[in-house]
């Protein structure tokens, strides 16, 4: 079967950084994707990773290993408006997206 | 601006009723889709269209109906045969399905069967 798995919670300082981490197994890989998703509202696109290596977008940053199934989202100079969850998204051979259950990540100050 | 609207917000419904839920989107977008979000759980496909008049089943189809008469427009019929629709509803387009585009997301209708 095919899955994605990412922590259910993580919390962090204001001010600090932190690494989300998502490990996937699925039938092909077509890129995968993150989201971030405030509370009630729909998610919004954060980036995308089709080949290994690090993507740097401002504060986030995203990571990719094909060999090792691996991603991670790297948030730098948390802030409040961060506290959010990040979803983890795969897209298959089949050019379907299979999604993780989300980390929440919450900022402390 | 373009964008995806969802509608309503919030729906309450009686058990045993049927419940349309609206998406429009003014993007130009050819593929449209819809998922529901449980919590603790990713998002699940329930159907998506690629085209005008052609639409495909997701992973969780059964229950649901949609149609897909305008390029905009993609509802879905929330049926009495769905065992457990208490959930909330995402819809999103893209320009076109089979292909590495990202995803655009509405505001989400959250759907409560009393």
């Amino acid at each position: 079967g095919q899955n994605i798995d990412q922590p259910t919670e993580m919390t962090a300082t204001e001010g600090a950084i932190v690494q989300i981490n998502c490990t996937y197994q699925t039938s092909g890989f077509n890129g995968l994707f993150w989201y971030q998703q405030h509370a009630g509202e729909a998610p919004t696109f954060l980036s995308y990773n089709v080949l290994d290596g690090l993507e740097e977008k401002g504060r986030f940053s995203s990571f990719l290993s094909r060999s090792k199934g691996y991603s991670y989202l790297l948030l730098k100079e948390l802030q409040m408006k961060d506290s959010a969850s990040y979803l983890c998204a795969v897209l298959d051979s089949n050019y379907q997206l299979i999604w993780g259950a989300g980390t929440k990540l919450i900022i402390k100050p | 601006d373009g964008g995806i609207t969802q509608s309503p917000k919030y729906l309450f419904r009686k058990e045993g009723q049927n419940v349309t839920l609206s998406c429009e989107q003014n993007l130009n977008h050819d593929a449209m889709y819809w998922y529901r979000q449980d919590p603790g759980q990713g998002l699940r496909l329930i159907y998506y269209s690629q085209i005008v008049n052609d639409f495909q089943k997701g992973d969780i189809a059964e229950g649901y109906s949609v149609s897909r008469e305008k390029k905009e427009s993609f509802p879905l019929t929330v049926t009495s045969a769905q065992k457990n629709p208490t959930a909330f509803y995402l819809c999103a387009s893209s320009i076109g399905a089979g292909d590495i585009n990202e995803q655009f997301f509405g505001p989400g209708t959250r759907l409560t069967v009393l």
